[in-house]
């Protein structure tokens, strides 16, 4: 367990409708990531939030949202989903690299199919 | 940004066989991290090696940040080493913030 949680581990939805992905950070981290692995893709950056602030975002499309919560936790939100959308969700966490050298850790991932 | 580069692409060892993935990075960095993602799609974080050598068991790696490389050797490769081999470097951002930037990936398959 590398202490990043995330639910859920699957989920099948219809296109054209709205999913909610959830992540909950490392004790201690104040960054949250997210990125999307599409089949035979790379990790793709899409945003980061830390200490409940939007800190950078990636190729995050519009039809995304996220926020970070008082608590910590991520919710990353897609809408008026595509077949395109199906991927691999992954969040991550670290106390903040921006300044020191700390890695991160990475939660097993939401896996989406829209059909 | 920084580009990351994995070589090679695929491999195939037998069971038992050692091997060595390389990753050039194109700037200098101060932390770089090896990541497995196993057929299930999980990513195991391995390694976070800025410099220098690590060993875990028959995993291995060694950073040289100074000529922008680093070395994942897996010595007597079992079934389950198989699945795709990141390494990864974080990158700062205009704004403050800050991403991992993955390389290519290695894909090894690991056969009886």
């Amino acid at each position: 367990d590398s202490g990043v949680t995330q639910t859920p581990k699957h989920l099948i939805t219809a296109t054209g409708q709205r999913v909610t992905l959830r992540c909950s950070p490392r004790s201690g981290d104040l960054s949250v990531y997210w990125y999307q692995q599409s089949l035979d893709q790379g990790l793709q950056f899409l945003i980061q939030y830390y200490n409940g602030e939007e800190r950078a975002k990636g190729n995050i499309l519009e039809r995304f949202s996220a926020q970070q919560f008082p608590d910590l936790h991520s919710e990353l939100n897609l809408s008026s989903l595509e077949l395109g959308d199906s991927a691999l969700y992954f969040c991550a966490s670290s106390v903040d690299p921006g300044q020191v050298n700390y890695g991160y850790t990475f939660g097993s991932g939401t896996r989406l199919t829209v059909v | 940004g920084i580009q990351v580069e994995q070589s090679p692409p695929d491999l195939i060892l037998q069971e038992g066989a050692n091997s060595t993935l390389r990753c050039n990075f194109s700037d200098s960095v101060n932390n770089l991290q090896w990541f497995h993602q196993n057929p299930w799609g999980q990513l195991i974080n391995l390694f976070y090696i800025p410099s220098g050598t690590k060993q875990n068991g028959r995993l291995s790696a060694t950073t040289v940040a100074t000529e922008r490389y680093s070395l994942l050797y897996i010595s007597s490769s079992q079934t389950t080493d198989s699945g795709v081999y990141f390494c990864a470097v974080p990158n700062i951002l205009t704004g403050g913030g800050n991403k991992l930037t993955f390389g290519t990936g290695t894909q090894l398959k690991v056969e009886l």
